[in-house]
């Protein structure tokens, strides 16, 4: 397995368009985590899923935040009319939820970097 | 809120040294704490976790200790290399549930 991956990487878009971002987690992993990193921050949780069912959306950041994942494989999160205050990396992870051994550890894809003209 | 917090944003070390850096938690439900390490254009890494059970888990050079009643972790690197450089940030979860983070401290080992 090559990881978590996300799709893509970078993304310049103007004010008030639409953005959606792609993550492929670990095949066998249930969990799936969207996380938004500024500059001189550490990753801020927005929402996150086992397998199909999107267990927190509280965090998402405003009603333009919208976060899927269908089939409890990929995920998608767009960001609707978006703001230049949005600009930042969305990073997504993660993690196999085992009641008996669960270590707690996310693996997180590289990121996809997103600037709002 | 900033639930979690590391209040060095930087530390510098010599090559052969001690690293020490500090976390502060607030939330006391959190039972489960971790380090993950960034290099630049990479997303950040698993290196080492522990629960609140314990007060120390130790994996090589690493080693994480952690005071619940002072709600402190620490991550000592010892000795440090010049390829320990990185951002380090470190994170805590409530039972299995969102995991926070800090807002990172970048280490610079020095040859």
């Amino acid at each position: 397995d090559t990881g978590v991956s996300q799709d893509p990487r970078h993304k310049i878009t103007k004010r008030g368009q639409n953005v959606t971002f792609r993550c492929d987690p670990i095949s066998e992993h249930n969990r799936l985590y969207w996380y938004r990193q500024t500059l001189g921050q550490g990753p801020e949780f927005l929402t996150y899923f086992q397998n199909e069912a999107q267990l927190e959306k509280s965090r998402l950041l405003s009603d333009r935040f919208s976060a899927e994942r269908p089939k409890g494989s990929f995920s998608t999160l767009e960001i609707q009319r978006t703001e230049q205050g949005d600009s930042a990396m969305y990073l997504c992870a993660s993690s196999l939820e085992d009641h008996q051994q669960n270590t707690g550890e996310l693996f997180f894809g590289e990121g996809s970097r997103l600037t709002v003209l | 809120d900033q639930q979690v917090k590391q209040n060095s944003p930087s530390l510098s070390v010599q090559e052969g040294r001690i690293s020490i850096l500090n976390c502060d938690y607030t939330n006391s439900m959190f039972d489960y704490f971790l380090w993950y390490k960034k290099y630049p254009a990479e997303g950040p890494t698993f290196l080492i976790s522990i629960s609140s059970i314990k007060d120390k888990n130790e994996d090589g050079r690493f080693t994480v200790f952690l005071n619940k009643s002072a709600k402190h972790l620490s991550l000592h690197i010892v000795p440090s290399q010049p390829g320990d450089s990185a951002v380090y940030f470190c994170a805590a979860s409530a039972h299995n549930n969102d995991m926070r983070f800090g807002a990172g401290t970048r280490l610079t080992v020095k040859p």
